[in-house]
């Protein structure tokens, strides 16, 4: 089983539409990240969380730390939301931090006109 | 403020030579980090480097080494390439060490024929 694991693997949505993707982790974390794609393969930080929720524009990200659960949402999707999204998490056991991020599978989003 | 860069861009080599990438972080971050993406295995961690010392290394062979420079920049070395080492290399860089925004560069896409 994978340390974090993200839901669902693919997803197409027409614009306007409302994109809930899921993210669960079972490893002890400083942070979160959500992470977005392009094709070309440039990655972008969209959020960094380590409680409660963010909004940036159209998207939300959300934590339960208790259930080692996230959430990002996109509202009204556009075309150019279109892309691959990933969670990631910034392990931590005790005190000690690994620095590196541990990633989800990804999910990509198709957002048809 | 200048991104995360990397050199080169492309990089093409045979079975069994030495390939360098080469990364700068943005100006004021101290610590480097290094991830693979081959293709369907998603994003690996591969070094994490702060202050000029190697502070993790994920699950790859020896063959995949690095150093960080003391302007910070760092370089990846891969010896003895394998078909398999083909992929994106991507560097991103923080402020500070563990849990902080990873600032991605564009990646070096490596192909070994």
């Amino acid at each position: 089983k994978n340390e974090v694991e993200q839901s669902p693997q693919n997803l197409t949505a027409q614009e306007g539409e409302f994109i809930t993707i899921n993210c669960s982790y079972s490893v002890g974390i400083s942070a979160l990240h959500w992470l977005q794609q392009h094709p070309g393969g440039g990655i972008v930080s969209l959020f960094m969380l380590s409680s409660g929720k963010k909004k940036h524009g159209r998207l939300i990200a959300t934590i339960n730390i208790q259930e080692k659960h996230s959430s990002l949402h996109i509202t009204a999707s556009h075309p150019r939301d279109s892309a691959v999204y990933i969670c990631a998490v910034s392990e931590r056991a005790g005190g000690t931090s690994y620095g590196k991020l541990t990633f989800g599978q990804g999910t990509i989003l198709t957002v048809h006109p | 403020e200048a991104g995360v860069t990397q050199s080169p861009t492309h990089l093409i080599k045979t079975r069994g030579q030495q390939a360098t990438l080469r990364c700068s972080p943005i100006s004021g971050h101290t610590s480097v980090y290094w991830y693979q993406q081959a293709l369907g295995l998603g994003l690996q961690f591969l070094l994490w480097y702060d202050e000029g010392e190697e502070r993790n290394r994920g699950n790859f062979p020896p063959r995949f080494s690095g150093r960080q420079f003391p302007n910070y920049s760092s370089e990846l070395n891969v010896n003895a390439l394998e078909l398999e080492d083909s992929a994106l290399y991507l560097c991103a860089s923080s402020q500070g060490p563990g849990g902080e925004t990873q600032y991605f560069g564009p990646g070096t896409r490596l192909l070994v024929l």
